[in-house]
């Protein structure tokens, strides 16, 4: 597609559920990478995708947050028995392979957990 | 931990007046970025400076890269009303990941 593609565009859920947020990379892009934001603050980086590469997962806070990316493109981030502070706004960018390359960051998924 | 931190957190100025916001860093990279982020949606790319160049030009950006002081700036000349917006800076190193500041809140005023 044109840019990155992030779905839902917003999500209510319970304290305790299971959320799966989506993420469409541009076409071609090699790495992907998931963020998060909390209010009025900067990007918290979650993890990064590579190609075929093992994933770097050192930004995951914790063992309830997982991240697959299926083929090489399409991604979900899991985020299991959600806690009202994974309130926030979840950012997926993507990018060409190389530390040179600009990197394209979707609208992003805002979740709110009550 | 965030690399980069933006100064100053917030800065308001009338229309027509440059911008300016400085980024700091703490570890070398190899490239910086600056994203603007309106109302908290998306982060748009507005420019990418490598590590071995000093200052690039975009419209009316201006980004200048200091690598011995571990910081750059962002130049916003005539500011308009929608150039109000938050922005970041962002560096990439050894990590492929992006790190970023916590950014500044700009408001132009008409």
């Amino acid at each position: 597609g044109a840019g990155v593609s992030q779905s839902p565009s917003n999500k209510v859920t319970e304290k305790g559920k299971d959320v799966e947020l989506r993420c469409d990379p541009i076409s071609g892009h090699t790495a992907l990478y998931w963020y998060r934001q909390s209010l009025g603050q900067g990007l918290e980086f979650l993890i990064y995708f590579q190609g075929n590469s093992a994933p770097d997962k050192s930004g995951l806070p914790s063992d309830r947050f997982s991240a697959e990316r299926t083929g090489g493109s399409v991604s979900t981030l899991t985020i299991q028995r959600t806690q009202q502070e994974d309130s926030a706004v979840y950012l997926c960018a993507s990018s060409l392979e190389g530390t040179g390359n600009t990197i394209y960051f979707g609208e992003g998924s805002w979740l709110t957990v009550v | 931990s965030q690399q980069g931190e933006e100064d100053p957190q917030a800065l308001s100025i009338q229309e027509g007046e440059n911008a300016t916001m400085n980024c700091s860093y703490k570890t070398s990279i190899n490239n910086l970025q600056w994203y603007r982020q309106n109302s908290g949606r998306g982060l748009v790319h507005l420019i990418l400076i490598r590590s071995n160049e000093r200052e690039k030009h975009s419209g009316r950006l201006r980004v200048t890269l200091d690598t011995s002081k571990k910081s750059s700036s962002l130049l916003i000349t005539a500011s308009r009303a929608a150039d109000t917006a938050s922005y970041f800076c962002a560096t990439s190193g050894s990590a492929r990941q992006l790190t970023f500041g916590s950014g500044t809140q700009l408001t132009v005023l008409p």
